[in-house]
């Protein structure tokens, strides 16, 4: 079946610019998962919905990034006045939360990535 | 301090090995602990999960977890040129209902390279 889709898969940009990094989840899936990750490191929470809003976002660096999912599906991360140091791959996760009576495990996963460079 | 931390090698060994890979973590609220590989370009891919102390066997792999001492391991025995990729532990905090929390911290990553 098909997994987590990212859009783009690569984005280059200005300083200052806006970009928007779009993620398709696992159909069924009401867990979703941002994750950034730098250049030889391991992902880095950003923020994580359930539903359609957001229930930890405390991964956020700061007020210019944000992200939605108005649905409940599809989710879209919004970067304002980017800086280069936004460059790193930006990491979409889903995954299926199961009730109290079912499996404990909820594997998370993830999509290839977008690889934003920001100039 | 990072809350959870992964040497970065990178590894190499030859093509039948036994590798250890390990992680320390200070935050006593870790309760899920995963291993995922990571091939170049491509996304996480699970690899093990494991909720307790004590080890755990699939395959190749085994997973080892010590809460009382923090550390966590996973070993692949017989190891293929294809199990080269960076390999990146993973930990939650226990949410609501006794499940994992969303939230994973990851470990920075170790490079492996199985060479025939």
């Amino acid at each position: 079946g098909a997994g987590v889709s990212q859009t783009p898969s690569n984005k280059v940009t200005e300083k200052g610019k806006y970009v928007e990094l779009r993620c398709d989840p696992i159909s069924g899936h009401t867990a979703l998962y941002w994750y950034r990750q730098s250049l030889g490191q391991g992902p880095e929470f950003l923020i994580y919905f359930q539903g359609t809003g957001a229930a930890d976002d405390s991964g956020l660096p700061n007020d210019r990034f944000f992200a939605v999912r108005p649905e409940g599906s599809v989710s879209t991360l919004k970067i304002q006045r980017t800086e280069r140091g936004d460059s790193a791959v930006y990491l979409c996760a889903s995954s299926f939360q199961m009730g109290l009576a079912g499996a404990l495990q909820e594997t998370q996963y993830f999509g290839p990535g977008t690889r934003l460079l920001v100039l | 301090q990072k809350e959870v931390e992964q040497d970065p090698g990178p590894l190499s060994v030859p093509e039948g090995a036994i590798v250890s890979l390990n992680c320390t973590y200070s935050n006593s609220a870790f309760q899920y602990f995963m291993w995922y590989r990571q091939y170049s370009r491509k996304g996480p891919e699970l690899l093990m999960y494991t909720y307790s102390s004590g080890n755990k066997e699939d395959g190749r792999f085994t997973a080892q977890v010590d809460k009382s001492s923090k550390y966590i391991s996973l070993f692949i025995r017989d190891s293929q040129p294809s199990d080269s990729a960076t390999y990146l532990c993973a930990m939650s905090a226990a949410g609501a209902g006794g499940t994992s929390y969303g939230k994973l911290t990851f470990g920075q990553g170790t490079i492996l390279t199985v060479h025939p």
